[in-house]
């Protein structure tokens, strides 16, 4: 099973800043590498896929690069709606496996 | 648009039994991959067991193979999750998700809003 570690689990920010997320896989995922957005009592939502393509609808600001086993999700001007708890996910092999998730809190 | 609407989720005790339903509307269900995928309360994301369009191909979690078993009737756009031998370590909410592509795709597109188990006695 490949082991997703997302860092910081918490990152207190303000409107405005610029919020730089990480996911680390046990083993090389190569491009497969997911990040979903969840707000509280909604399902997620997906971001961007295969490490850098922004899925239908989601603003510039969210941009996505890595490869291998080290990921960065980067939203360049935090908006207000931003503020969630973001989730990357490896879908190159089964079982897909999610990170614990890192939680943007408003500062 | 895209909808998935899962039902069948409610208190069931220890060793019991549900069968949880999700309701397909809005793309070509036949077309397309389907998964099962957990939250436990607080928690995070959790892959259960996946089914292959044509249904030719399923995948479990160890967590739960032996217990469920996913399936799905594509003349009626539904996808079913058939929960046995339940335990207290099984409460979550559970989403249904539409992959991205067909074939063996863990891409999820689209999220069902969930419907939640509680294991409990």
């Amino acid at each position: 099973e490949i082991v997703l570690t997302q860092s910081p689990a918490t990152l207190s920010l303000s409107p405005g800043e610029r919020a730089t997320l990480s996911c680390r896989a046990s083993q090389s995922v190569s491009s497969y590498l997911v990040w979903y957005q969840q707000k509280p009592g909604q399902a997620p939502r997906l971001l961007i896929y295969d490490a850098s393509n922004r899925a239908t609808g989601i603003p510039a600001r969210f941009s996505g690069s890595g490869s291998g086993t080290d990921f960065t999700l980067t939203i360049s001007s935090l908006e207000p709606e931003d503020f969630a708890v973001y989730y990357c996910q490896q879908r190159s092999n089964w079982l897909w496996t999610f990170g614990q998730g890192t939680k943007v809190e408003i500062k | 648009q895209v909808q998935l609407m899962e039902s069948g989720g409610g208190v069931v005790q220890p060793g019991g039994s549900l069968r949880l339903s999700c309701a397909a509307s809005g793309f070509s269900f036949n077309d397309y991959g389907m998964q099962w995928v957990r939250q436990a309360p607080g928690k995070g994301l959790e892959s259960v067991a996946f089914i292959r369009h044509d249904g030719s191909t399923i995948f479990y979690a160890d967590s739960v193979k032996g217990r469920f078993i996913i399936s799905r009737d594509n003349s009626k756009n539904t996808l079913y999750l058939q929960m046995n031998s339940l335990r207290p370590e099984d409460t979550a909410m559970y989403y249904c998700a539409k992959s991205f592509y067909s074939g063996n795709s863990g891409l999820i597109h689209y999220w069902g809003q969930g419907t939640l188990v509680t294991v409990s006695s």
